[in-house]
């Protein structure tokens, strides 16, 4: 069975610092690889995603990540925060020729002034 | 387009009482999902359609029906609430891979 592994629960980060969110899977067929943002209180909107071609992904707000099949990681980055990047990000994997995703438990960032 | 949405937002349920959760989505998704969100656990699936008339379970389906007569709705019900379904929950809809959520139902069973 498909599992996503976040590793890091909370991270806490200050402003401007760069950041690394880690998240792991095992799969051993090809899979489609998603980072979601949720804010507080809101729904989770998509971050990016990688479904085939460049193992590097750019996705919104400044984020990107990378593809590492040899590692099964999707590792998310961003070179400087900002405080409004504070939020839960779920990483989540598809099993290619299935619709559903497998989420990871999350990972509180919070980004200090 | 509205996307996805979810109604009520919120809720409070005594043990036992029924619900229902409506999820409706206009971007004509053949996919639906309802997943629950607790602390430290992530997002959970309970239970999902391939399309309009079908529905199979997830990983958490117990205590819990849905029923997808129409392609845009996804119906969750909670036939005898309990403390334990507590919970934040999800819907989403997609058609060839990315998934689009709702903001969310907060449910409280006392």
């Amino acid at each position: 069975a498909q599992s996503v592994t976040q590793l890091d629960s909370q991270v806490p980060v200050f402003e401007e610092a760069p950041v690394e969110l880690r998240c792991n899977y095992s799969s051993s067929v090809s899979v489609y690889l998603f980072w979601y943002v949720q804010y507080p209180n809101q729904g989770l909107q998509l971050l990016l995603k990688y479904l085939s071609g460049s193992t590097l992904v750019k996705g919104i707000n400044g984020f990107e990540a990378e593809f590492n099949k040899s590692q099964t990681s999707f590792h998310l980055r961003k070179p400087s925060v900002h405080i409004s990047d504070t939020a839960e990000y779920f990483c989540a994997v598809r099993m290619g020729g299935s619709e559903k995703l497998v989420f990871g438990k999350g990972t509180k960032l919070t980004v200090n002034p | 387009n509205a996307g996805v949405t979810q109604t009520p937002k919120f809720r409070v349920l005594k043990t036992g009482q029924s619900m229902t959760l409506l999820c409706a989505q206009d971007m004509n998704h053949e996919y639906m999902y309802w997943y629950r969100q607790d602390p430290g656990m992530g997002l959970r699936l309970i239970h999902y359609s391939v399309g309009e008339g079908t529905t199979a379970k997830g990983e958490v389906p117990d205590g819990y029906n849905v029923s997808r007569l129409k392609k845009q709705n996804f119906l969750l019900g909670l036939e005898s609430a309990a403390p334990s379904q507590t919970s934040v929950y999800f819907c989403a809809s997609s058609q060839g891979g990315e998934q689009f959520f709702g903001p969310g139902t907060r449910l409280t069973v006392l």
